[in-house]
């Protein structure tokens, strides 16, 4: 069972420059959304999906864009790194709909900004 | 708008005594669920355990339990018996009742288990 697969684990950049990173599921979850991660703030919505081509803007979207052309990909786009981009960076599917069900999460991309 | 609140940066426990971690929550809504998450130093985010907000009984999940106080919106995890590999970053996360699918995270409570 792959679950929730992000690539890469590990990336640098350089600041101006872009990027993608990537999402799969395989679970044939609606819902997928993208968080990061710092320090003392916990997890932060950047941008979510509740199927296929739709999209919307979470807490922290500025700086990053999505798309979701299929059920299983949701890639979340840097379109020119800056420091304060550096962050972990969590993807996130569920069963769309009501009730207590659970999100299951990547291992995470560990992103730096130079 | 909600917002989740983890007032314990950092806890301490010794193996097999038990911990609290404390969380709050700010809502208008009356429907919601709460979730702990468990985060070890491998990244993995692994929820812990949930609880329905129109569930009066508290949740348990083997040493793991909560105390749910919605009218004081309060919801702290109980790890009894504490083991080293409980030693991780806790998350408290709230989710609306409706469609929105949105969880909103607490700050997180780094937890240390002492042998």
């Amino acid at each position: 069972n792959a679950g929730v697969t992000q690539t890469p684990k590990f990336q640098v950049l350089k600041t101006g420059q872009s990027m993608t990173l990537q999402c799969a599921q395989d679970m044939n979850h609606e819902y997928m959304s993208w968080y990061r991660q710092d320090p003392g703030m916990g997890l932060r919505l950047i941008h979510y999906s509740v199927g296929a081509g739709i999209t919307d803007q979470g807490e922290v979207p500025n700086g990053y864009n999505v798309s979701r052309s299929t059920t299983e990909d949701f890639p979340l786009r840097l379109l020119s790194a800056a420091p304060s981009q550096t962050s972990v960076y969590f993807c996130a599917s569920k069963k769309a709909g009501t009730g207590s069900t659970e999100a299951f999460f990547g291992q995470g991309t560990r992103l730096t900004v130079v | 708008a909600q917002t989740v609140t983890q007032s314990q940066p950092e806890m301490s426990v010794q193996e097999a005594e038990t911990v609290t971690l404390s969380c709050t929550y700010d809502t208008s809504e009356s429907d919601y669920y709460l979730f702990w998450y468990k985060q070890p130093p491998s990244r993995q985010m692994i929820l812990v355990i949930r609880q329905e907000a129109y569930k009066q009984q508290n949740a348990t999940e083997n040493r793991f339990s909560v105390n749910f106080q919605k009218a004081a919106k309060s919801f702290s995890l109980k790890i009894s018996d504490s083991q080293l590999g409980d030693a991780a970053m806790y998350f408290c996360a709230y989710r609306d009742g409706g469609a929105t699918n949105k969880l909103i995270f607490g700050t997180g409570t780094l937890l240390a288990v002492q042998p």
